[in-house]
Parts: structure tokens; sequence; C-alpha cells
């Protein structure tokens, strides 16, 4: 079955340190999406691209944080430097080309810590 | 500005019955799309069904129906002889218009954790 495939699982990490999360949207989808989950806020989105072309993102912290997509198979979302509040699950998700991409795939997250 | 509210942050049910959660919305537009996701402890977001806001028709795929009140805003998830497998984090969700481009996300509720006891 295809699937969202994110790496990696878990990531435990000092303050200070930069993180880099990727994303293998499926295949044939042009639409990815970055959703971060939190107990407080819930799920948020922090940036999303289109045909790899970032159209928002008006959800993530400019300062600290880049996402990018240097190719049609790999969506990228680094943290430079990590603060503890950014600890939180970290989703990617794909839309289906075409449409209105509303049906969204979502990988199975990579849970950061960060000390 | 578009809003999806889950007003039960938990609810239990037997295994075999049956149970209802809740979700209320607010939208301006006519024609849109509603879901279900479920995020079992594995933490994937799981796509349960969806319903499309023009069809009359309530939605259904297998043990799962929705009950679609348009005029209500009212968005239920029904889960039929419930299986120790149920049990997850439900969360309703509804698309809206990113501000550029035709691009469209997902406003997701709060979520509501469901038990399946044996």
């Amino acid at each position: 079955d295809a699937r969202v495939t994110q790496t990696p699982r878990h990531k435990v990490t000092e303050m200070g340190q930069e993180v880099t999360m990727r994303c293998q949207p499926i295949l044939g989808h042009n639409t990815v999406f970055w959703y971060r989950q939190t107990m407080m806020q819930g799920l948020e989105l922090l940036a999303y691209f289109r045909n790899r072309a970032p159209l928002d993102d008006s959800g993530m912290p400019k300062d600290r944080f880049s996402a990018e997509m240097p190719d049609a198979t790999l969506a990228t979302l680094k943290i430079q430097p990590s603060e503890p509040r950014d600890s939180a699950v970290y989703f990617c998700a794909s839309g289906s080309p075409g449409g209105t991409n509303e049906k969204l795939f979502f990988g199975s997250g990579t849970q950061l810590s960060v000390l | 500005a578009q809003t999806v509210t889950q007003s039960q942050p938990e609810m239990s049910v037997q295994e075999a019955e049956t149970v209802t959660l809740s979700c209320t919305y607010d939208t301006s537009e006519s024609d849109y799309y509603l879901f279900w996701y479920k995020q079992p402890p594995s933490r994937q977001m799981i796509l349960v069904i969806r319903q499309e806001a023009y069809k009359q028709q309530n939605a259904t795929e297998n043990r799962f129906s929705v009950n679609f009140q348009k005029a209500a805003k009212s968005f239920s998830l029904k889960i039929s002889d419930s299986q120790l497998g149920d049990a997850a984090m439900y969360f309703c969700a509804l698309p809206f218009n990113i501000s550029s481009g035709s691009a469209r996300q997902l406003t997701f509720g709060s979520g509501t954790q469901l038990t399946v006891l044996p």
C-alpha cells in the first residue's frame, strides 16, 4: 500500500541543536503539508507545498523553522536552533493531485523531544 | 474563520455496543467536505469516513456512519458493534482555503479519546 514515510520516528536532542525531519510523500501526490501536534494546541499547520513550491508557511516560526522540498520525493522540516517548546509530534501529509486535496494521507509522525 | 468543535474530550463504550462522537463546525462555505480521522496509539492518522456537504445521504463505511445535519452544522460519528481496535483519538476535520493559491488544508477539532471496554 502506498503511504507517506517519515523519518526519524523519534528524536531526542538538546536545546540549541539542529533537527531535521524528513518526509517521503506518496508517489504522484503533488501537495505536502507539515503539521505539529501538541496537547495544548492540537494539530496546527506549519507549512504547505504544492508542486514543490511553498505556498503557505505562515504557521511556522520563521526565525528557527524552515521547510523545503528539494525534489518531488522528499520534503524536509528543519529547526535550528531547537528549543524545549518545540517538543511535539510533527506530521507530514500528502494529497492527491488535481481536485482540492481534501483527502490527506498522513505519515506516522516524528516524536521530537528537546531537552 | 472556520472552527471545528468537539465537546467530548473522552468517551467510553462497551465492546459490541454503539457509541456516537459529536462534532459541530462553522463555515461560510456552502459546498465542502467533512472528515473523521482516527489516531490510534501508533500515532498514525487514519481517514475513517468522509461526507460531502451537498449530499443528503449520510456516509457509511462498514461499522462507521455519520449523522450530518447541515443546517445545524453538526457532524457526528456513530460506531456500531465497537471493537477493541476502535480505541483511539478521533478527530473531526473541515477543509478550508489557504490564503494563497487554490490549496485547501484541514482544520481539526480538539479530538475525542475513545476507550473500548472489554
